[in-house]
């Protein structure tokens, strides 16, 4: 059983350009979260994704959009890139919380390094 | 406001030492409170996770607890290991069948030295 997986593993990008990023779930997750977490800070959250639509979103400008895709995986991608954009995002994959309960639980991918020169 | 509190924020041991890192809580209606471990570069990967009548959980050499009265949790590491030198970040999930919110606590930044 594949775990939540993660491309690529490390990008380096101008000031300025356009990024993709790709996360594949967990088998029989169905929601995927992002989240960007700088060096030696704790994970920002970014939005979430389940049923191809953005069900949540945190405090994160309109360059950071994304997409989920009908087998659940789902792209993040970031326009006209900024030095602070430099971090490590991660994605998470977790069930639909409905069916979760008190049990409910993130799967994180290895991540992506970006960095932003 | 929901917020996680994590202490200390960095904590330096001899390997074979125990240790303790501390997580408190101000949120609501509390789900479960999670531990991971997050190695530099890496993902977080889960050690412990406790919903609101569990008081105790253990995995290998992990012990979390949980006061959900206090609103405290702990993470009990036993005969430290070098290769547990990481980042122990507590999570806690808020919400219901309505929708949850996750909240993660900065992290406590452990390292283990020979």
């Amino acid at each position: 059983d594949a775990g939540v997986t993660q491309s690529p593993t490390h990008l380096i990008k101008t000031r300025g350009q356009q990024v993709t990023l790709r996360c594949s779930p967990k088998s029989g997750h169905d929601t995927v979260s992002w989240y960007q977490q700088a060096l030696g800070q704790g994970p920002q959250f970014i939005f979430q994704y389940y049923e191809e639509e953005e069900r949540q979103r945190g405090n994160f400008p309109d360059r950071f959009s994304g997409h989920q895709f009908p087998n659940y995986s789902s792209e993040l991608n970031v326009n006209a890139l900024l030095l602070g954009d430099s971090a490590l995002y991660l994605c998470a994959s977790s069930l639909e919380v409905a069916e979760q309960g008190s049990s409910y639980e993130q799967y994180f991918g290895p991540g992506t390094r970006l960095t932003v020169t | 406001k929901n917020q996680v509190e994590q202490s200390p924020q960095s904590l330096i041991i001899l390997e074979g030492k125990n240790c303790t890192l501390q997580c408190n809580y101000t949120v609501s209606p509390f789900s479960n409170l999670r531990w991971y471990k997050q190695d530099t570069g890496r993902g977080p990967v889960s050690l412990t996770i406790m919903t609101f009548s569990e008081n105790t959980k253990s995995n290998g050499r992990y012990t979390a607890t949980l006061d959900a009265d206090t609103k405290q949790s702990s993470l009990h590491i036993t005969a430290s290991q070098l290769s547990d030198s990481a980042s122990y970040i507590c999570v806690v999930s808020a919400g219901n069948t309505g929708g949850f919110k996750t909240i993660f606590g900065a992290g406590t930044r452990l390292f283990v030295k020979a």
